[in-house]
This record gives C-alpha cells, sequence and structure tokens, in this order.
C-alpha cells in the first residue's frame, strides 16, 4: 500500500511569493490534515479536509488555505511568503477524523523563504 | 487553551538502558493521546493511542500507559535504533483538533 506522498520536497522561495504544495493520500483515507513543524514551535495543526469540506482550521492567519479534491488529493496554498513562513509542511492521512484516527504522515515539505 | 508538555527535551541512553518519557496534558475532555516517532528528515510514524486513564498499550520495547493528568512512554532495553524523537500528542473532544507536545529527543549509544 504506497504511503502518503507530498510534492514539492524542497521549495525555496522569496518573501511576497506565494506557494502551493501538494499531497496526495493512501488510497482510501479521505481525511487529509495539514501542518507546520518548526524547531521553535513543534508541529502545529493548519486544517484539515475531508470529503472536500474543511472540517477544522488551526490558529493560522488567511494567507494560508487548502482545498481537497473528489480524488482526496489536497492541496496548501500561502499567499505573501514571510521569512517566518519557513517549515516543514507535513501533510497527514487518515480513515476517519484525523484528530481521532491514527494519521499517516508524509515526508513534508520543506519550505525556506528568502 | 489546550497544552501538551513532553520531558525530557533531551534524553541519551546506553544500549539497555531502560527509561520513561514523559507527557502531560491540559486538553478539555481528552479524546485520545497519541504517540508518534519521528526520525531525522521524515514525517511523524505513528505508534499509540489510548483512549482512557489506566490504559496501557506495548508494542515491541515501547510500553505507553495513561492518566488523567499525563502518558509516560517507557522504553525497555533500548537499541540505537530506537533513537528517534518521540512526539505526543492529545485531542480534545470539543475540537477535534490534535495538539502536539514538543518532543524527546532520544539518543540510544551503543
Amino acid at each position: 500500500k504506497a504511503g502518503v506522498t507530498q510534492t514539492p520536497r524542497y521549495l525555496i522561495k522569496t518573501r511576497g511569493q506565494q506557494v502551493t504544495l501538494s499531497c496526495s493520500p493512501i488510497s482510501g483515507h479521505r481525511s487529509v490534515s495539514w501542518y507546520q513543524q518548526t524547531p521553535g514551535q513543534g508541529l502545529q495543526f493548519l486544517f484539515e479536509y475531508f470529503s472536500e469540506t474543511q472540517r477544522n482550521k488551526g490558529n493560522f492567519p488567511g494567507r494560508f488555505s487548502g482545498r481537497q479534491f473528489s480524488n482526496s488529493r489536497s492541496e496548501m496554498n500561502v499567499s505573501t511568503l514571510e521569512l517566518g513562513d519557513s517549515a516543514l509542511y507535513l501533510c497527514a492521512s487518515s480513515n476517519g477524523a484525523g484528530g481521532y484516527n491514527e494519521q499517516f504522515f508524509g515526508p513534508g515539505t520543506r519550505l525556506t523563504v528568502l | 487553551e489546550d497544552q501538551v508538555t513532553q520531558s525530557p527535551e533531551a534524553l541519551r541512553l546506553q544500549e539497555g538502558e531502560s527509561s520513561s518519557l514523559n507527557c502531560s496534558y491540559t486538553v478539555s475532555g481528552l479524546r485520545g493521546l497519541f504517540w508518534y516517532r519521528q526520525d531525522p528528515g521524515k514525517g511523524p510514524e505513528f505508534l499509540f493511542t489510548l483512549y482512557s486513564a489506566g490504559e496501557e498499550k506495548e508494542k515491541e520495547r515501547l510500553k505507553a500507559t495513561l492518566t488523567k493528568k499525563e502518558s509516560f512512554l517507557h522504553i525497555t532495553a533500548p537499541k540505537p535504533e530506537d533513537s528517534a524523537t518521540y512526539l505526543c500528542a492529545g485531542v480534545s473532544g470539543g475540537s477535534y483538533i490534535p495538539t502536539f507536545g514538543r518532543g524527546t529527543s532520544l539518543i540510544v549509544h551503543p
């Protein structure tokens, strides 16, 4: 069974640009959650999508957005990038409600903002 | 506000030297306490879910326990391949959102 895949794995952007990250969940999983991981803040929840609907949202500004497609693939977008957005962005899929069930994480996208 | 605190931040052990990692939580209406392992350059890997105080789960050299205020991850006779960062997360019944601790970085020396 293929795991969660994320593309791209590494990304370098400059301040003010926008970026789109992609996540393909494990086949059959309908829940996709996104997290930001930094050395200072640890792993922080961004949002969760289930059957194309955003089910939960963490405490991040509106510059962070996401969507989920009918095949459960998900994308997250960050607009007007700031230096502080440099982080590892992780996507996780699960069989049910992401918060209640074990989540399977992808390898992450390392975003560097210059 | 939900909070999860892990201690110690870092732990160095000799191979075979057993120890415990702590995860204390203040999560309203805790619905589940999760343990993950994260290796450098990789995403977290699921280990255990605990749902109620008194529950215990084991997997190889790892054993997770849960009380009303904290969870422990006991590592018995660790091996160098157990070296990793261990994360715990509490899920609130109200928000369904997991709150992660900062993790414990474990290094096991041969």
